[in-house]
């Protein structure tokens, strides 16, 4: 099976622009979640879709969002970016609820 | 929230050598789940240990679990160079789906 992938790997944004971060789990896996890291907060949850519905959202404000679509693919928005977006985004799928996760290698998102 | 946290926070050692990280935890947990990351890159999925175990083994890897304690600790015997990673613990609540991460700890194994 083909692992999971996120796009694009690397983008370059201006503070106030938007972006759009695109990720396909693995075949079969109906959850997807997205996380954060960054070099002084770490590794934060973002949220978590399982078949089209948010079932959680980490601390971040209403400028962060997604969806998931009935392939199971997701997208994560960030509405006027700001320089603290800098980050290292991460999706992960698993088959089942608070299972291994399975991560993509990320898109790494510079805010100037 | 639960917050993995993980002790010590950079190790180095020789080839060969056997590496061991502690992760602490603050409430009751599903499970526990250590990772890799290598330079930045996506997590890999080491091994995942449930709140009833109290020891996990993978082929190198050996992780133990104390829920009276609160912690796990994740031991890489004979490590290698290509071991050089930081690994993270993260822990899963009961009714949740999320990793809480802990902050890391920076391996380096010197061939």
């Amino acid at each position: 099976k083909a692992g999971v992938t996120q796009t694009p790997r690397y983008l370059i944004k201006t503070r106030g622009q938007q972006v759009t971060l695109s990720c396909s789990p693995i075949s079969g896996h109906r959850s997807v979640s997205w996380y954060q890291q960054t070099p002084g907060q770490g590794l934060q949850f973002l949220f978590e879709y399982f078949s089209e519905t948010q079932r959680n959202k980490g601390n971040f404000p209403g400028r962060f969002s997604g969806r998931q679509f009935s392939n199971s693919r997701s997208e994560m928005n960030v509405s006027t970016l700001e320089l603290g977006d800098s980050a290292l985004y991460l999706c992960a799928s698993s088959p089942e609820v608070a299972g291994t996760k399975f991560f993509g290698p990320g898109t790494r998102l510079t805010v100037l | 929230s639960q917050q993995g946290e993980e002790d010590p926070q950079a190790l180095s050692i020789q080839e060969g050598e056997n590496a061991t990280m502690n992760c602490s935890y603050k409430t009751s947990i599903n499970n526990l789940q250590w990772y890799r990351q290598n330079s930045g890159r996506g997590l890999v999925h080491l091994i995942l240990i449930r709140s009833n175990e109290r020891e996990k083994h993978s082929g190198r890897l050996r992780v133990t679990l104390d829920t009276s304690k609160k912690s796990s600790s994740l031991l890489i015997t004979a490590s290698r160079a290509a071991d050089t990673a930081s690994y993270f613990c993260a822990t899963v609540a009961y009714g949740n789906n999320r990793l809480a991460f802990g902050k890391g700890n920076q391996v380096v194994v010197i061939p």
